[in-house]
């Protein structure tokens, strides 16, 4: 079975520029998930969606992130305009569903450095 | 509190040795899921091994066993015959659920252990 996809795997902006990621999740998953991962910390919840629709994006900060998942399968997240505490691995997950029992796997993720 | 505590925040371990990399966990729920994951220093997270609380047994995958202390609320990694490639930052995870199949809550994570075998 083909894992989560991620793109691009590197990013490098200057501050106050633009930038999108891409997220394919696994076939059938209905779940998925954004992460943002500041070097030496544990993954912090962006946003979580449940086949199309929002279930939890109380840490996504709004005024410059943004997220859809239009169809229910691929998912982008944007950051506009890019600020230098921006500089982070983020991550794409995905579940079968959302019961505690569910693991997430997660894409290679995509480095994000904001110069 | 931390719902999540990793003692270790970094481990040297000698290559084919036996590591045991520790999780402590608080809550009060009475059904909920404990995830190990790794992550190399290429970035990717990869996920190694789940325990439910309602499991009798310790769960085991090939190399990976998990070593559940449910009144002791202790879920410790064990990795058997350590090898070069398991050099990587290791992440203990709870998620807490009222059912089975319908919870929103967020997957709760350590700080991570970095571990380093030498060969």
């Amino acid at each position: 079975e083909a894992g989560v996809a991620q793109s691009p795997r590197y990013k490098i902006i200057e501050k106050r520029q633009s930038v999108a990621f891409w997220c394919n999740p696994i076939s059938g998953h209905a779940t998925l998930y954004w992460y943002q991962q500041i070097l030496g910390q544990g993954p912090k919840l962006l946003i979580q969606f449940q086949n199309n629709g929002v279930v939890d994006d109380s840490q996504l900060p709004k005024d410059r992130f943004s997220a859809e998942r239009l169809k229910g399968v691929d998912s982008t997240l944007k950051i506009q305009p890019a600020k230098l505490e921006d500089s982070a691995v983020y991550l794409c997950a995905s579940s079968p569903g959302q019961g505690y029992n569910q693991p997430q796997h997660f894409g290679d993720g995509t480095r994000l450095s904001i110069l | 509190a931390q719902k999540i505590t990793q003692t270790q925040p970094g481990m040297f371990v000698q290559e084919k040795e036996a590591v045991t990399l520790d999780c402590t966990y608080d809550t009060s729920d009475q059904s909920y899921g404990l995830f190990w994951y790794k992550q190399p220093s290429s970035g990717e997270m990869i996920f190694l091994i789940y325990q439910g609380s309602y499991d009798e047994q310790n769960a085991t995958e090939g190399r990976y066993s998990l070593n559940f202390q449910k009144a002791r609320k202790s879920a410790n990694l064990v990795i058997s015959a350590s090898q070069l490639g398991d050099s990587a930052m290791y992440f203990c995870a709870m998620r807490e659920g009222a059912a089975l199949m319908d919870s929103n809550y967020q997957l709760i994570w350590g700080a991570g252990t970095k571990l380093i075998i030498k060969p």
